[in-house]
């Protein structure tokens, strides 16, 4: 089944500790992508990927990293996590032809206490 | 720079009414591809619409329907006699036919549809 996962899916932490969400692929996508959703703010951008060892900044990048080694994996890294980082996160993969649509993972629910 | 506007934040209907969510968006891009996603309560997103800036015809699948006017850079989602099921929040987004192919959502409308 052609799907984008996410793990983990709810996670508690606490600032400062370092924390890393993990996205795969398994549909061979050279596109991905990570986006928060917050509350009145709709989905915004933090990073994507073009292909392999690619990666460019979206419009909230700030206090985040990505690392793009293989082309199925994306994963999300924070350094330090802090309270404002609390979101819902996305990953999420799309193919050729540029305008094909996203494929969303199930999300990862973080709390940064 | 690109911008997708709902400006409907939340919107309440009893089941059966007809319900039409607002998207408006702004592009400097000739060509362009616009989508509709939903998002029940479990949180998911599902795709529901994919139109390319060079079809506007309106689009029709099952209760929900589409009306893209470019001349009022509007893409608006109308759901006919809406159901229980229903009840979820919609984003509309934006995305540019070019090299950087981002995808910008609007902030999305929360539909409540009560039995």
């Amino acid at each position: 089944e052609a799907q984008v996962t996410q793990n983990p899916r709810y996670l508690i932490t606490v600032t400062g500790k370092k924390l890393t969400v993990t996205c795969s692929q398994n549909m061979n996508h050279e596109y991905m992508s990570w986006y928060r959703q917050d509350p009145g703010l709709g989905l915004r951008q933090i990073y994507y990927s073009m292909n392999v060892e690619v990666t460019d900044k979206g419009d909230v990048p700030e206090g985040y990293k990505v690392s793009r080694k293989e082309k199925r994996n994306f994963p999300l890294i924070l350094e330090s996590p802090s309270p404002n980082q609390t979101s819902l996160y996305f990953c999420a993969s799309r193919g050729q032809p540029t305008n094909e649509k996203l494929f969303f993972g199930s999300g990862t629910q973080l709390s940064v206490l | 720079a690109q911008k997708v506007t709902q400006a409907q934040t939340e919107i309440s209907v009893v089941e059966k009414e007809d319900v039409t969510l607002d998207c408006v968006y702004e592009t400097r891009d000739t060509t362009y591809y616009l989508f509709w996603y939903k998002q029940p309560p479990s949180g998911e997103l599902v795709f529901l619409i994919r139109r390319n800036s060079f079809d506007e015809q309106n689009e029709i699948s099952g209760r929900y329907s589409w009306n893209f006017q470019k001349s009022t850079s509007s893409f608006n989602f109308t759901i006919t006699a809406s159901q229980v099921v229903d009840s979820a929040v919609y984003f509309c987004a934006l995305m540019p036919n070019s090299g950087y192919s981002t995808l910008t959502f609007g902030k999305g409308t929360m539909l409540l549809v009560s039995p």
